[in-house]
């Protein structure tokens, strides 16, 4: 079955700064790559999607890269504010009646 | 445009028992998956129901089960209820292959 790889852990960027988080899959037929949000105790929240027929997708200060030769793909937010802490989780879907795969989450920390 | 909401939002079984947990779809989404998320963890596809059949499994034992209503409402049920299933439970709702919609979830403690 797929497999997805989230990279890193953990992040602490100065508020204002950029973040990357970096996900990866292991199967090529995967076609469809969210992004949630979760809070604390909170439910996670779809903040970007991409499917496999688009390189990049940006929607104010966030994008979304895929690179499909590499398997991977990125999420980039701009002048991070501290509402952006939260632990940010990507998946990919193979599509039909297979869920989502989710990866291990990033917890981002937005340093005032 | 109504969201998902799940009931209840916890819940303390021992281990042993069966719970059942349940889910209202997103108006209009004819599709519900359920998720399980462990502490610290991602979340982990369980199984999902389109037309009120199973129609896509992850990796959980058949103690797992599940129903979808005519109305798009859904239900989880665990038996046999063991310690490492204490979890978050959440459900989530689509329109065919689109964006999945999640619930709040329901947190269950086994003891």
């Amino acid at each position: 079955g797929e497999n997805v790889e989230q990279h890193p852990s953990t992040l602490s960027v100065q508020e204002g700064d950029s973040a990357v988080i970096k996900c990866t899959y292991s199967d090529s037929a995967s076609n469809y790559f969210p992004w949630y949000k979760q809070e604390l105790g909170k439910r996670p929240q779809l903040i970007i999607d991409i499917r496999s027929n688009v390189g990049e997708k940006k929607d104010q200060r966030i994008a979304v890269t895929l690179n499909k030769t590499a398997k991977h793909f990125s999420l980039h937010i701009t002048e991070t504010q501290p509402e952006d802490s939260a632990v940010y989780f990507c998946a990919a879907h193979l599509g039909g009646a297979d869920g989502l795969t989710f990866g291990k989450g990033t917890h981002l920390i937005i340093q005032p | 445009e109504t969201g998902v909401t799940q009931s209840p939002t916890h819940l303390i079984k021992t281990r042993g028992q069966q719970v059942t947990l349940r889910c209202s779809s997103q108006s209009g989404h004819n599709t519900v998956s359920w998720y399980q998320q462990a502490l610290g963890q991602g979340p982990q596809f369980i199984f999902q129901y389109y037309r009120e059949e199973e129609n896509g499994r992850g990796n959980f034992p058949p103690r797992f089960s599940g129903l979808q209503f005519p109305n798009y409402s859904s239900e989880l049920n665990v038996n046999a209820l063991e310690l490492d299933d204490s979890a978050l439970y959440l459900c989530a709702s689509s329109l065919d292959s689109g964006g999945n919609v999640f619930g709040p979830g329901t947190r269950l403690l086994v003891l």
